[in-house]
């Protein structure tokens, strides 16, 4: 069974960092493109960027390019998504989601939910 | 980068009824076009890729059309637990984009 198990709840302040996770088992992780999509309070979804654990290709959403970085350790079958200074505004809840160019986001983790607050 | 609008933004809809959400690409492009379904509190869940391939498990009142610039899912015969918001997305090119949704409502 494909799964993807996302690290816990965050609050933080404004200006600390972060990296949140997203473990994969149940398929092969380096075959397969790992995204990240946020999910602000009521809103919609947000592509934010993606990579490829097989060769750490990784592209990013021009809205989210230099606001966060991802990466992922093949070795342990997480991926990651980091802040290296959180503002208010990041407050949202993230997704992880794994899939292929031909299927899209076929599986996705139950959600990381970041409050940044002073 | 492809923006996608999806129309409407709200639906009302009874039981039984037949729902059409259109998807709108600001630039054409061929097949790679999914749709997602995401109820309250919990992770979106894939339901079409490939415009009209259906994901295993998702029921068959469900389909998808469209190529170009214009998408659509419809539900033949919308059923109780239908009532959820709807995303399109394309995967065409980086970014990947999703359209603004559209939230299915009981009338």
């Amino acid at each position: 069974e494909v799964q993807l198990v996302q690290s816990g709840a965050e609050v933080k302040k404004p200006g600390r960092s972060l990296r949140i996770s997203c473990q994969g088992s149940g398929y092969t992780f380096t075959g397969y493109w790992i995204g990240w999509v946020r999910q602000m309070p009521g809103k919609g979804l947000e592509w934010m960027g993606i990579i490829y654990p097989g060769d750490s290709d990784t592209r990013y959403s021009p809205s989210f390019q230099g606001q966060v970085t991802i990466s992922a350790d093949k070795s342990i079958t997480t991926a990651y998504l980091q802040w290296s200074r959180l503002k208010a505004s990041d407050t949202a809840m993230y997704y992880c989601a794994s899939g292929s160019p031909y299927d899209a986001f076929t599986f996705w983790g139950q959600g990381t939910m970041v409050i940044v607050s002073s | 980068d492809i923006q996608m609008t999806q129309s409407p933004s709200t639906l009302s809809a009874s039981v039984g009824d037949r729902v059409t959400i259109t998807c709108r690409a600001s630039q054409s492009f061929s097949s790679w076009l999914a749709w997602y379904q995401q109820k309250p509190g919990k992770a979106p869940k894939l339901l079409i890729y490939k415009v009209s391939s259906l994901q295993n498990g998702v029921p068959s009142r469900f389909s998808g059309s469209g190529s170009g610039t214009e998408f659509t899912l419809t539900i033949s015969s919308l059923q109780p637990d239908d009532f959820a918001t709807y995303y399109c997305q394309q995967y065409n090119s980086f970014p990947w984009t999703f359209g603004q949704g559209t939230k299915v409502e009981i009338k």
